[in-house]
């Protein structure tokens, strides 16, 4: 089965910028979707097909995708940003979709 | 949009239960739906996906066989029937809208407790 695999975490000053990955096999052919879940809430999708971002999300939050690696990134990070971020794609070898591993989010 | 999960309770294993997922404020019959899982302090687990019409389903293999996911659209319900309930089956279950590919609307999610 497909797996997809993501940093348990990323530290990141307010200000600075948090990049985190979603490695996988060939997953920039692949359309990469993000979530950021908070304690106690649904996730909430950030990202679609790898760069796309839904109405409400800031611009500070964009994505790409290429080769064996796709990367949510995160500009100015502010402390509502700290979560836990999920990538997840449609695997059509198994019609399944799969969820990375998740990342948490600590900003400092 | 508006989607509530209900039906969930500790149920013995081996047991079965029903989750329910009223939806609202869109018309649900035009949309894909999911049934997504969350163990206790564990990451999101894809559990099911049905098409608009209802005539494709698909599963996750840890479910597959025990889990049957259908939908009214007459009640704007999303369904999700367990059997065969085991241990790991204890999550939170959340339904979710599918837009684009991905799932643009979540409920708060509904705890289900399989244990003796």
């Amino acid at each position: 089965s497909y797996v997809l695999t993501q940093p348990p975490s990323v530290s990141v000053a307010p200000g600075k910028t948090a990049r985190i990955t979603c490695g996988g096999n060939n997953i920039g052919g692949k359309s990469v979707h993000w979530y950021q879940q908070k304690p106690g809430q649904a996730p909430v999708l950030v990202m679609y097909y790898d760069s796309g971002r839904p109405s409400g999300i800031p611009e500070r939050f964009s994505g790409s995708n290429s080769g064996n690696t796709a990367t949510l990134t995160i500009s100015r990070v502010e402390a509502g940003d700290e979560a836990d971020y999920y990538c997840q794609v449609w695997d059509t070898t198994s019609d399944h979709y799969v969820f990375g591993t998740g990342t948490k989010v600590t900003v400092l | 949009v508006q989607l509530v999960e209900s039906g969930g309770r500790l149920v013995q294993p081996g047991g079965s239960l029903r989750l329910s997922c009223a939806a609202s404020g869109f018309i649900f019959s035009t949309f894909e739906m999911n049934w997504v899982r969350q163990a206790p302090g564990k990451g999101l687990e894809w559990v099911s996906y049905i098409s608009s019409s209802g005539s494709s389903t698909y599963y996750a293999d840890s479910v597959k066989g025990r889990f049957t996911i259908s939908r009214d659209d007459a009640k704007n319900s999303l369904y999700l029937q367990m059997t065969s309930l085991r241990g790991e089956d204890t999550a939170v279950y959340f339904c979710a809208r599918q837009w684009e590919g991905a799932h643009d609307s979540w409920g708060p999610g509904i705890l289900v407790t399989v244990s003796s």
